[in-house]
């Protein structure tokens, strides 16, 4: 079946320690999304790729960091720098190519948490 | 400043009774596409209807629709019939920019509850 998967569903971190959200897509889709969404709150793009070795920053892009290497990956590193950075991560993926007409398509999330 | 408005944090609604959705949003692009998703409690997102800046006639989809005006910059997702499953968190979202950098952002939801 084709889709995106988030992995890990929970993932705790201590402070002051980087670490890697994975996502993985074979809709064999150009553009690729990440957000943050906060308890009760909407969703604010953190990057977005639009073909691979190519991505930028979206509304809150500071402490986080992408790679696009491969066309089915994208995967977000929390950085230290991140000052608050418990929250709800969810990763998308769209045909891309321009066209305005396509849905993006949702993992499941991965619910980080700092102790 | 905010592109996409979504002016009513909660919403409560009898079982059966239609409910209009408000979503206001802001670009300069002439060309830009307007999403309605609903995200139940367990965080999945579920696509629900499309409006293209250029599509003339209101979208629909089975029991929803997109009541889009275009001069107001509005575009209201309406739920007939609604259903107890129905209860959700309900998100406008819109695409715009170039065709090397386009942008989705949402809006700050809607938190729908259908009561029996």
């Amino acid at each position: 079946d084709g889709g995106i998967t988030q992995s890990p569903k929970y993932l705790f971190r201590k402070e002051g320690q980087n670490v890697t959200l994975s996502c993985e897509q074979n809709l064999n889709h150009d553009a690729m999304y990440w957000y943050r969404q906060d308890p009760g709150q909407g969703l604010r793009l953190i990057y977005y790729s639009q073909i691979v070795n190519d991505f930028q920053k979206g509304d809150i892009a500071e402490g986080y960091s992408v790679s696009r290497e491969k066309k089915e990956s994208f995967p977000l590193t929390v950085t230290s720098a991140q000052k608050n950075p418990t929250a709800f991560y969810l990763c998308a993926s769209s045909i891309g190519g321009g066209l305005m007409n396509t849905e993006a398509f949702f993992g499941q999330g991965t619910r980080l948490t700092v102790v | 400043a905010q592109k996409i408005t979504q002016t009513q944090p909660g919403m409560f609604v009898q079982e059966k009774e239609a409910v209009t959705l408000d979503c206001t949003y802001d670009t300069s692009d002439q060309s830009y596409g307007l999403f309605w998703y609903k995200q139940p409690s367990s965080g999945e997102m579920i696509f629900l209807i499309y409006q293209g800046s250029y599509d003339e006639q209101n979208a629909t989809e089975g029991r929803y629709s997109l009541n889009f005006q275009k001069a107001r910059k509005s575009a209201n997702l309406v739920i007939s019939a609604s259903q107890l499953g129905d209860s959700a968190m309900y998100f406008c979202a819109m695409r715009e920019g170039f065709q090397g950098a386009q942008k989705l952002v949402f809006g700050q939801g809607t938190r729908l509850t259908i009561n029996p």
